[in-house]
């Protein structure tokens, strides 16, 4: 079965700009995947930030933007702030109906 | 606004079948894209998708590593929908939660636009 990975953890100082990836165990991400992703804190549902690569959901800051980076999709974060900390998942449509969510990346915003 | 909300058990025996019920608010199983997932969070681990119901014509896709435990169905006069997952083990133990598995905005696919708050599950005896 394919793997999604991702960072298991980031560290970024505040203002600064971060990349979180989404790849594949085996291949290369692409748009046809429709990579979304999302935010979530301690005891919450999951928030999306992005989907379909790079389109911002609805009251998303602007800070947040999605990408197609090499093989991979990217979350990028520039000006992060204290609550940027959280957990980040990405996920892939991986084609006939199923999803494949990433591992999801612990970033630290100190 | 589509609100969804999971109910059932909070406690399960090992080897037996876990029942959730997803009740969905402020619109219709029916509309939309008529697509429904659980998905599923262990402690300190990560989200994995369990499966998800087409409302219209029933069909169900399984993650491949549960779809033999697997059941997801929908019940549209109480606009709900429902999951199964049989010979659990401790290894079941997470939060569930249902989702609104996706809507097409234009030509763009947005994934898991609405979700419930999440139940935990615990498997033990």
């Amino acid at each position: 079965q394919t793997v999604v990975t991702q960072e298991p953890s980031f560290s970024v100082s505040p203002g600064g700009t971060v990349t979180l990836t989404c790849g594949l165990s085996s291949g290369s991400v692409s748009t046809s995947y429709y990579p979304s992703w999302y935010q979530q804190t301690p005891g919450q549902a999951p928030r999306t930030l992005i989907y379909s690569t790079n389109t911002r959901s609805s009251g998303v800051p602007d800070r947040f933007s999605g990408s197609i980076l090499g093989n991979k999709a990217a979350l990028t974060i520039t000006g992060a702030q204290a609550d940027d900390d959280s957990d980040y998942y990405c996920v892939l449509y991986m084609g006939n109906g199923i999803w494949v969510f990433g591992g999801g990346t612990k970033l630290t915003v100190l | 606004q589509v609100q969804l909300q999971e109910s059932g058990p909070g406690l399960v025996k090992p080897s037996e079948t876990l029942s959730l019920t997803c009740s969905v608010s402020g619109g219709s199983v029916n509309s939309g894209s008529s697509y429904w997932s659980w998905i599923r969070q262990s402690a300190g681990k990560g989200l994995e998708w369990i499966g998800r119901i087409y409302v219209n014509g029933g069909s169900t896709n399984y993650n491949p590593s549960l779809k033999s435990r697997v059941t997801i169905s929908v019940d549209t006069s109480k606009n709900q929908f429902s999951l199964k997952l049989s010979s659990v083990t401790a290894a079941d133990t997470a939060v569930y939660y249902c989702a609104r598995d996706h809507i097409w905005v234009g030509v763009l696919l947005l994934p898991f636009d609405c979700w419930g708050q999440g139940t935990l599950v615990t498997v033990s005896s």
